[in-house]
C-alpha cells in the first residue's frame, strides 16, 4: 500500500523559514516524480513544485510564488521528499500535501497518491 | 501559464441524478488533463488521467472525456459519497495549473 506521510508543519513568523518532510513507503520510491501542493484555508488547490526522479537528474520545477524562496530536495536512501521554505509570506499559509507523480504518454501528473498534508501557518 | 477554468462553481443536485462539470484551458493541452475529487478535510485523490483514463480502483460511474482546450468529467447516479468538490489540473507545461473548483452539493 503507498503511503506518504508529511511532517515539520506549524507556526512561523513572517520572514522564517520551515523544512517539510515526506516519509514515502509502498512504491521505488527512487522511480517516480515527487510533488508538492498546497491550499490555503477554504481555498482551491495549487501546485507547488516538483522533484524529478534520478533518471532526470533530480532537477526541479517551481510555481512562480515560490520560485527563488522555496527548495525541493530527496534522499533516495531515506525514501523521503523535503520542502525548504524560506522568506515565508502570510500567504504561504495552507495546507501541505506531498505527492506522487505519475507519468504517463508523455505527461507527468500529479497526485497519484496524496499524504494526509501538513499544516504551515505564517503569522506574527 | 495555462489556465484553467471550472464550470459551474457550485452545482446542486439529487441523489440519483447524473452531473456534468466542463473544464477549459486556454491553449491547447491536449490530454494532458487529469480530474481530483475532494472531500472536507481529505486530501484530494485523483479519478480520471489523461482526460478519460479511469484512475485504478475508482468507480466506472466517474468518466471524462475531451481534448485540446475543452473537458468534461461526468458523474452518473450520484450517490451521497460523491457530493464533494472536484478539481481539474492540467500536466501539458509547468506550472502545473488547477481549477477553481466546482462544489457538487445536495439539493
Amino acid at each position: 500500500e503507498v503511503q506518504l506521510v508529511e511532517s515539520g508543519g506549524g507556526l512561523v513568523q513572517p520572514g522564517g523559514s520551515l523544512r517539510l518532510s515526506c516519509a514515502a513507503s509502498g512504491f521505488t520510491f527512487s522511480d517516480h516524480y515527487m510533488d508538492w501542493l498546497r491550499q490555503a484555508p477554504g481555498k482551491g488547490l495549487e501546485w507547488v513544485g516538483r522533484s524529478r526522479n534520478k533518471a532526470y537528474t533530480y532537477t526541479t520545477e517551481y510555481a512562480a510564488s515560490v520560485k527563488d524562496r522555496f527548495t525541493i530536495s530527496r534522499d533516495d536512501s531515506k525514501n523521503s521528499v523535503y520542502l525548504q521554505m524560506n522568506s515565508l509570506k502570510i500567504e504561504d499559509t495552507a495546507i501541505y500535501y506531498c505527492a506522487r507523480g505519475q507519468c504517463i504518454g508523455g505527461g507527468c501528473y500529479s497526485g497519484a497518491s496524496w499524504g494526509q498534508g501538513t499544516l504551515v501557518t505564517v503569522s506574527s | 501559464d495555462i489556465e484553467m477554468t471550472q464550470s459551474p462553481s457550485l452545482l446542486s443536485a439529487s441523489v440519483g441524478d447524473s452531473v456534468t462539470i466542463t473544464c477549459r484551458a486556454s491553449r491547447d493541452i491536449s490530454n494532458g488533463l487529469v480530474w481530483f475529487q475532494q472531500k472536507p478535510g481529505k486530501a484530494p485523490r485523483s479519478l480520471i488521467y489523461a482526460a478519460f483514463s479511469l484512475q485504478s480502483g475508482v468507480p466506472s460511474k466517474f468518466s471524462g472525456s475531451g481534448s485540446g482546450r475543452d473537458f468534461t468529467l461526468t458523474i452518473s447516479s450520484l450517490q451521497p459519497e460523491d457530493f464533494a468538490t472536484y478539481y481539474c489540473q492540467q500536466y501539458k507545461s509547468y506550472p502545473l495549473t488547477f481549477g477553481q473548483g466546482t462544489k457538487v452539493e445536495i439539493k
